[in-house]
């Protein structure tokens, strides 16, 4: 079955700190993958998409990165974090082109 | 550009009542897909329903339903006899089904179910 797996779930950054998120999904090849922010009550803002390895797609100018180093992997980070940056990460897929996305389980971050 | 508009933030209903929960889109694409996800208070997305652009029956799911009004740009997520399970917040989105790869979401409406 296909699964998808963030982490880590919680982590409480200084300002100034770098960042590494990671994701990885099980069980099918070659997915489309996202990376959204969620602010507290707000919606979900797409940060990045990917299509195949290598190939990032940013959405929203930012100190944040995206990185895809292999077909099931998909890394968000910053070499300097920002208070705004703080908020809910979900990283998804979509393995059928055009079908729903499945979510990660998501990764709280709040910069202090 | 794509949009999704959810202008409800917040809506409360009672235990058993049915409840609609709004949402409108943007597109100039002819064929996309809309869809609700539900997320609790544990974060986790959940999806609910699809309904394809050009399905002709309103998509059904359980207890949801999806009120899809094509000429007005709508797909309403309708919930029959709500649980007390359902307060959650409710998402809207869209993606094109050719071309771009993005998901757009709308801003979300907080349900409360009462019991």
């Amino acid at each position: 079955s296909q699964t998808i797996h963030q982490w880590p779930a919680t982590l409480v950054q200084p300002v100034g700190s770098p960042l590494s998120l990671e994701c990885t999904v099980e069980g099918t090849s070659n997915p489309n993958l996202y990376w959204y922010r969620q602010a507290a009550g707000r919606g979900l803002q797409l940060l990045f998409y990917s299509v195949g390895i290598g190939q990032i797609s940013s959405e929203v100018p930012q100190n944040l990165s995206a990185s895809r180093p292999q077909d099931r992997q998909f890394i968000l980070s910053s070499k300097k974090l920002l208070l705004s940056d703080s908020g809910f990460y979900l990283c998804a897929f979509d393995p059928y082109t055009a079908g729903e996305l499945f979510f990660g389980e998501g990764s709280r971050l709040t910069v202090l | 550009a794509q949009k999704i508009t959810q202008t409800q933030p917040g809506m409360f209903v009672q235990e058993k009542e049915a409840v609609t929960l709004d949402c409108t889109y943007d597109t100039s694409d002819q064929s996309y897909g809309l869809f609700w996800y539900k997320q609790p208070s544990s974060g986790e997305m959940i999806f609910l329903i699809y309904q394809g652009s050009y399905d002709e029956q309103n998509a059904t799911e359980g207890r949801y339903s999806l009120n899809f009004q094509k000429a007005r740009k709508s797909a309403n997520l309708v919930i029959s006899a709500s649980q007390l399970g359902d307060s959650a917040m409710y998402f809207c989105a869209m993606r094109a089904t050719s071309g771009t790869y993005k998901y757009i979401f709308g801003t979300g409406t907080r349900l409360k179910v009462l019991a």
